[in-house]
């Protein structure tokens, strides 16, 4: 079965600070990754995604995630943090047949101070 | 498109009564999730449906729990009889390729069983 390590469950940066969130997944076959995020009080929203190409991903609001096959990881980065980032981020993993549904790590919760 | 829709937002309810959860996915959606999110569990996938059909709900925690999509525009989760460690957000998410674009989460509805 498919799993989903993200190793920080909270992070605490300084606005301005660069951010890194690891993530982990288990799963031999090929895979599709996705990061989201849930601001304090809101839904998951989709950050950034990848399936195929380049492994480095761009996404919504400045954040960038690297998908590095031989470590199995796929983490997050900011260069660059504010204060409105903070927020609690979930990687998910699937299958690239698409026949089973996303597995999701358990989140990392960024705090972001002034 | 207004996205997914769940109601009621918010839900206070006595210990004992009937919750009933609704949503109503994306047009054109053929996945439709329904997840559980508290503080000490994480996010929870419940049970969750492709083409209005129940695929595994292997995650509905006991029998007092229960979902049903009668049509391709709306689903609900049924708590019966409701008990105060149910409280939690409720999520429901729907997908088009799942494997390609990833969910779309409603708004939640957050439970409260007194």
């Amino acid at each position: 079965a498919q799993s989903v390590s993200q190793h920080n469950h909270h992070v605490i940066l300084s606005e301005a600070a660069s951010l890194e969130l690891g993530c982990n997944y288990s799963y031999g076959g090929t895979v599709n990754l996705f990061w989201y995020v849930q601001y304090p009080g809101q839904h998951l929203q989709l950050l950034l995604k990848y399936f195929s190409g380049d492994p480095l991903v761009k996404g919504i609001k400045g954040f960038e995630a690297e998908f590095i096959k031989s470590k199995f990881s796929f983490n997050l980065r900011k260069p660059s943090v504010q204060w409105s980032d903070t927020a609690e981020y979930f990687c998910a993993v699937i299958r690239n047949s698409g026949n089973t549904p996303l597995v999701f790590g358990k989140g990392t919760r960024l705090s972001v101070i002034a | 498109d207004a996205g997914v829709i769940q109601s009621p937002r918010h839900e206070v309810t006595e210990m004992g009564q009937e919750v009933t959860l609704r949503c109503k996915p994306i047009s054109g959606h053929d996945y439709l999730f329904w997840y559980r999110q508290t503080m000490m569990r994480g996010l929870e996938l419940l049970i969750y449906f492709n083409n209005n059909v129940p695929i595994d709900d292997s995650g509905m925690p006991e029998d007092r729990f229960s979902a049903k999509m009668p049509n391709a525009s709306f689903s609900t989760l049924k708590i019966q009889p409701s008990e105060p460690r149910d409280s939690a957000v409720y999520f429901c998410a729907s997908s088009l390729r799942q494997e390609l674009y990833g969910y779309t989460f409603g708004s939640g509805t957050r439970l409260t069983v007194v």
